[in-house]
């Protein structure tokens, strides 16, 4: 059974600053992992899907690295802003099967 | 990316009564669609899996009788809460994959029971 861990739980940096923010899972047999951002009362934005066979995605200031045999990954943020405050949320996938989420981690970014 | 659409996006009904959420894949063909709920500052949890024109495959410990799952077609799936409870009050997203890896999902719905 897959379990995803994601440190810290909560963060609460000042602008500008680059961040990471840490996945881990159990089962390293996995597809691809999905990093999502979840704001207040709303739903999942997908915004980066690394595939198995990847070991970074990159999205403008977001930058995802994958390292499938030791169950980890990286979501990096760079020159943070107040509008990146949100909940961040990694799933590993294996193809059409569901989608194991961890519990997220709350980034807060203070103007 | 995709855009799935979720209605309605927040409900209140009484107790005892049904609620329909409607999830729509707008511009994509959902193989498989997913139901999740989600409690106050916890993480997503998993109810059931629906793929077009079968049964949905629940997840341990969700009622099949409480929660109704259709998919129907493509491009729609719904999750019928019925004989609603105030334990039932919660935040429903659903989620939906095509052909590719990735899966999308609905802005949600805040269903409050009294």
């Amino acid at each position: 059974k897959q379990e995803v861990t994601q440190i810290p739980a909560a963060l609460s940096v000042p602008e500008g600053e680059n961040l990471v923010l840490n996945c881990s899972f159990t089962d390293s047999a996995i597809y691809n992992l999905q990093w999502f951002r979840q704001d207040p009362g709303k739903g999942l934005t997908s915004l980066l899907l690394i595939q198995s066979s990847q070991r970074e995605q990159t999205s403008g200031r977001l930058n995802a690295s994958l390292d499938k045999s030791s169950g980890r990954s990286t979501l990096y943020i760079a020159a943070s802003q107040p509008g990146d405050s949100a909940t961040y949320l990694c799933a590993p996938g294996r193809g059409a099967q569901k989608l194991v989420f961890g519990q997220g981690t709350r980034l807060t970014i203070n103007p | 990316g995709a855009v799935v659409s979720q209605h309605p996006s927040w409900v209140i009904c009484k107790s005892g009564t049904s609620v329909k959420i409607e999830c729509r894949s707008l511009d994509f063909q959902a193989t498989t669609m997913f139901w999740y709920r989600q409690f106050p500052k916890q993480s997503l949890m998993l109810m059931a899996t629906s793929n077009e024109g079968s049964k949905a495959t629940y997840e341990q410990g969700v009622e099949k009788d409480k929660f109704l799952i259709n998919h129907a077609s493509l491009t729609l799936s719904t999750l019928t809460v019925t004989s609603a409870h105030p334990e039932d009050s919660s935040f429903y997203i659903c989620s939906a994959r095509g052909t590719g890896p990735e899966a999308f999902f609905g802005q949600g719905t805040r269903l409050t029971v009294v």
